[in-house]
């Protein structure tokens, strides 16, 4: 089965940029999107299309895709951006969705 | 703003079917692809499935002989049966919507931007 590998943790300080990674096999073919949950709470929507920003989130997160690998990207990491970050894609044949493996972003 | 409201059984004992229903209340209903995604307690997000509102369904491989997911138009409202239900199957399950760009003549996904409150589902002899 078609897997999306993430980094399990990164860590950064307020202020710094956070970039959060996940690698797949059938990126180059297909978009990737990417969900910030905070403890006990549904996901959030923060990228869509590799690089897509929904309405009312804020501007410091963005999105890039190369190859196999699209990265999420927060600017200027404020304290309240400590969560865990999922990303989603399709397999190949566009057939099923999966996600990785997730990223908690520590705030030091 | 779209609001997805989630209600079924929390407790289930082995090989019971597990239900669940989402109503989706003040936004579009038609035009969007509604989905079941789960995540057990400590772990990370599993797609089940989505359907739309014309009745095609998309499942998840690992589970697709366990699971029906069914939509019900009139009512605004989407399901999701998983049969034979085991530990493994304890999670929080959410229901989730998300529309599709076909402006460019292949459709795709915008993410799933709208998300039930989620249910805890136990399965416990």
């Amino acid at each position: 089965s078609y897997e999306l590998t993430q980094t399990p943790s990164v860590s950064v300080s307020p202020g710094q940029t956070a970039r959060i990674t996940c690698s797949g096999d059938a990126l180059p073919n297909q978009y990737g999107y990417w969900y910030q949950q905070r403890p006990g709470q549904a996901p959030v929507l923060v990228i869509y299309k590799d690089s897509e920003r929904p309405s009312g989130i804020p501007e410091r997160f963005s999105g890039s895709a190369s190859g196999t690998t699209v990265t999420l990207i927060i600017r200027g990491v404020r304290a309240e951006d400590e969560a865990d970050y999922y990303c989603q894609s399709a397999d190949r044949d566009s057939s099923y969705w999966v996600f990785g493996g997730g990223t908690r972003l520590t705030v030091l | 703003q779209v609001q997805l409201r989630q209600w079924g059984a929390g407790l289930l004992k082995p090989s019971e079917t597990l239900s669940l229903t989402c109503g989706v209340y003040d936004g579009s209903f038609s035009g969007s692809y509604w989905a079941w995604i789960r995540q057990p307690p400590g772990k990370g997000l599993e797609w089940i499935g989505e359907i739309n509102d014309s009745g095609q369904i998309e499942n998840n491989p690992s589970l697709k002989s366990r699971v029906t997911i069914s939509v019900d138009t009139s009512r605004r409202q989407f399901s999701l049966n998983l049969t034979s239900v085991t530990a493994a199957d304890t999670a929080v399950y959410y229901c989730a919507g998300s529309s599709k760009d076909c402006s460019t003549g292949k459709c795709h996904s915008l993410g799933f931007d709208r998300w039930g409150q989620g249910t805890l589902v136990t399965v416990s002899p």
